[in-house]
């Protein structure tokens, strides 16, 4: 049993590349969420869906864009990454509101 | 003001002790509660949820006070493995689906 899985576990970006990162989950969750963590800081909410087509923006989603096509997967673009973006990334998945979150080992992201 | 709020610590405690933790939160619709654990550089697990009623697992209690808009969790007889970052979660109104965390709060139990 998989749960949410995020890839790559560790990156490292130039400043003005980009990538994604990659989450699914096979709980057949409806919710999705994107987190980052900087060192010593809680988890800012960066976007959340609660289903297949549907996104909404959080507390910090500038420089960020998903998608979710699929119930199963919610991944996370950085364009033009910067500096400011090194940090942990964490994806969660729960199966409806009010209900505990699942989340992925992590993304740790160094922009340089 | 910051949705939910929470004292980052360190808590630097001796074995045995107790601790404990708040957690304010700034809308008053939020529906549901619930304390999570961080190991270092570890992914964040469910402790507890928090009740309407409280909820009460071993040594630990979980209080919710909606009229000051906090929430609480309670860590009796303190072990050194309780030694973590405790964050507190809370889901906003209606279905938005929106979970937003606190900074979390250091506790580190000393023998």
């Amino acid at each position: 049993n998989a749960g949410v899985t995020q890839t790559p576990k560790f990156r490292i970006l130039k400043i003005g590349q980009s990538m994604t990162l990659q989450c699914t989950q096979d709980m057949n969750h409806n919710y999705m969420y994107w987190y980052r963590q900087d060192p010593g800081m809680g988890l800012k909410l960066i976007y959340y869906s609660v289903g297949a087509g549907i996104t909404d923006k959080g507390e910090v989603p500038n420089g960020y864009n998903v998608s979710r096509s699929t119930t199963e997967d919610f991944p996370l673009r950085l364009e033009l990454a910067a500096p400011s973006q090194t940090s942990v990334y964490f994806c969660a998945s729960s199966s409806r509101q009010n209900t505990e979150a699942f989340f992925g080992q992590g993304t740790r992201l160094t922009v340089v | 003001r910051k949705e939910v709020e929470q004292d980052p610590g360190p808590f630097n405690v001796p074995e045995g002790a107790t601790v404990a933790f708040n957690c304010t939160y700034s809308n008053s619709a939020s529906q549901s509660f619930f304390w999570y654990r961080q190991d270092c550089r570890k992914e964040p697990k469910l402790l507890m949820s928090v009740y309407s009623s409280g909820n009460e697992d071993g040594r630990f209690t979980a209080q919710l006070n909606r009229a000051s808009q906090y929430i609480s969790l309670l860590i009796r007889d303190s072990k050194l493995s309780d030694s973590a970052t405790y964050l507190c979660a809370v889901y906003g109104s209606g279905n938005t689906g929106k979970l937003i965390f606190g900074q979390g709060t250091t506790l580190q139990v000393k023998p």
